[in-house]
C-alpha cells in the first residue's frame, strides 16, 4: 500500500538547536499534514498545507509542500524542552475513502 | 470544556477476554476513528464512522468491533480473535467534509497477557 517514508527515526539535539525533518511519498497527495505527539497522549495537528510549493509557518515552526507533491518537510527553529515528543507527517488521501495515512515518525530528545 | 475522553489510560487483561474501550466527544462532530500505534509504527486505522448507526473497517480491522449508536460515542471492543492486541489505542474525531483535521483523544494503553 501507499507509504510515507519519515527520516530521520530519532533525532538527538541541544537546546536551542535548529531542527529539521522531512517525509517523501511515491505518490501524489494534494494535502499533507504534521502532526505532534507528546508522551503518553494523542497527536495534535500543528500544520496543514493545501498548495504545493506552499511554506506555512507556525511560531517556530515552519512546513513547505513540496513542489511535486511527494514530500514535505518540517523545520523548528531555537528547540526547547517542551518539543520533545513524537513528529508525524500525514496525508489527505481523498482516493482511498478520504482516509489519513501516517508516517511512522521522527522521536525528537533534547539534550540540556 | 470540547473534547475527546477515553478511558481507561491503563487498561490489563487475560489473553483469551474480550475488552471494550470508550471513546466520548462533546465537539459535536460527524466523524470518529479508532487507531492503533505500536512502538516506532504510525498510527494505523481500525475503524471508522461518518454517521450514527454505520461505520466502515480500517485498514486492520480483524479482531477489533464497534458500534456507533450515538454521535458522542464510539466504543471498540477488542475480541480474543485479535492476534496481537497488547497496544496503544487512540480515538479520534472531525467534522464531516474535513477529515483532514482530526482531534485525538489521550489514548488507551492496553496490556494483554
Amino acid at each position: 500500500g501507499q507509504q510515507l517514508n519519515q527520516s530521520p527515526q530519532s533525532m538527538f539535539i541541544q537546546e536551542g538547536e535548529d531542527v529539521s525533518m522531512n517525509c517523501t511519498s511515491s505518490s501524489i497527495f494534494n494535502t499533507w499534514l504534521w502532526y505532534k505527539q507528546d508522551p503518553g497522549e494523542g497527536p495534535v495537528l500543528l500544520i496543514a498545507l493545501y498548495k504545493a510549493g506552499e511554506l506555512t509557518s507556525n511560531g517556530r515552526l515552519t512546513a513547505q509542500f513540496g513542489i511535486t507533491r511527494k514530500d514535505s518537510f518540517l523545520n523548528i527553529s531555537a528547540s526547547i524542552p517542551s518539543d520533545v515528543g513524537i513528529y508525524f507527517c500525514a496525508v489527505y488521501a481523498t482516493d482511498r475513502d478520504d482516509k489519513i495515512i501516517f508516517g511512522k515518525g521522527t522521536r525528537l530528545h533534547i539534550l540540556p | 470544556d470540547g473534547g475527546i475522553t477515553q478511558s481507561p489510560k491503563y487498561l490489563f487483561r487475560k489473553e483469551g477476554q474480550n475488552v471494550t474501550l470508550s471513546c466520548e466527544q462533546n465537539l459535536n462532530h460527524d466523524a470518529m476513528y479508532w487507531y492503533r500505534q505500536d512502538p516506532g509504527q504510525g498510527l494505523r486505522l481500525i475503524y471508522y464512522s461518518q454517521i450514527v448507526n454505520d461505520f466502515q473497517k480500517g485498514d486492520i480491522a480483524e479482531g477489533y468491533s464497534v458500534s456507533r449508536e450515538k454521535k458522542e460515542s464510539f466504543p471498540l471492543t477488542v475480541t480474543s480473535a485479535q492476534k496481537n492486541p497488547t497496544a496503544f489505542y487512540l480515538c479520534a474525531s472531525s467534522i464531516l467534509g474535513a477529515h483532514y483535521e482530526q482531534y485525538f483523544g489521550p489514548g488507551t494503553r492496553l496490556t494483554v497477557t
